[in-house]
């Protein structure tokens, strides 16, 4: 059973400085993973999706790795900024799956 | 720009009441989900539907029943609410070209928020 799983829960950095979200994901049978951003009270607006067969995507000031051998991805904020504050979430589609697995997310602070 | 929209926003149901929470969408998309989700939790998917009149189970179906008789609506019914369903939940949709391909971008509607009382 796929299992994806967010580290850790919670962030809180000072404005400007660049950042790393971790997710990981138990079986590497995916086709694809997506980063998507919650606000608080608001839906789930979908930043970045990786196909199984690609390594990355970017998107302004966002960079998403995929490594599926080891079952890891990586999002990248850079300059961070106060707008950024968001509860980020990844989900994998597994393979012969028709569903997103998700992770709990990561609630991230930005402080001005 | 509507993409997909569900409603009611907010919702109070009593032990036992029933109700149904809509979803439309208007993106053509051939696939449609309902998903909830629990505080300090990922998202559950309760049912979807791969095209109009065809539906199936997702990971907690039960409590819950869905229709696709369009490919725009995919209604969601609770026919006994319980405290246990009180949650919020999301309508999405993507479209697929053909089951096992990679699939595309998937699109949440802004959520329903339901408490059981």
């Amino acid at each position: 059973k796929q299992e994806v799983t967010q580290i850790p829960a919670a962030l809180s950095v000072p404005e400007g400085e660049n950042l790393v979200l971790n997710c990981s994901f138990t079986d590497s049978a995916i086709y694809n993973l997506q980063w998507f951003r919650q606000d608080p009270g608001k839906g789930l607006t979908s930043l970045l999706l990786i196909q199984s067969s690609q390594r990355e995507q970017t998107s302004g000031r966002l960079n998403a790795s995929l490594d599926k051998s080891s079952g890891r991805s990586t999002l990248y904020i850079a300059a961070s900024q106060p707008g950024d504050s968001a509860t980020y979430l990844c989900a994998v589609r597994p393979q012969g799956a028709q569903k997103l697995v998700f992770g709990q997310g990561t609630r991230l602070t930005i402080n001005p | 720009n509507a993409g997909v929209t569900q409603t009611p926003k907010f919702r109070i149901l009593k032990i036992g009441q029933s109700m149904t929470l809509q979803c439309t969408q208007d993106m053509n998309h051939n696939y449609m989900y309902w998903y909830r989700q629990d505080p300090g939790m990922g998202l559950k998917l309760i049912y979807y539907s791969v095209g109009a009149g065809i539906t199936d189970k997702g990971e907690v179906p039960n409590g819950y029943n869905v229709s696709r008789s369009t490919t725009e609506d995919f209604p969601l019914r609770l026919e006994l609410a319980a405290p246990s369903q009180t949650s919020v939940y999301f309508c999405a949709s993507s479209y697929s070209s053909s089951l096992g391909l990679s699939g595309n971008t998937i699109y949440f509607g802004e959520g329903s928020w339901l408490t059981v009382v």
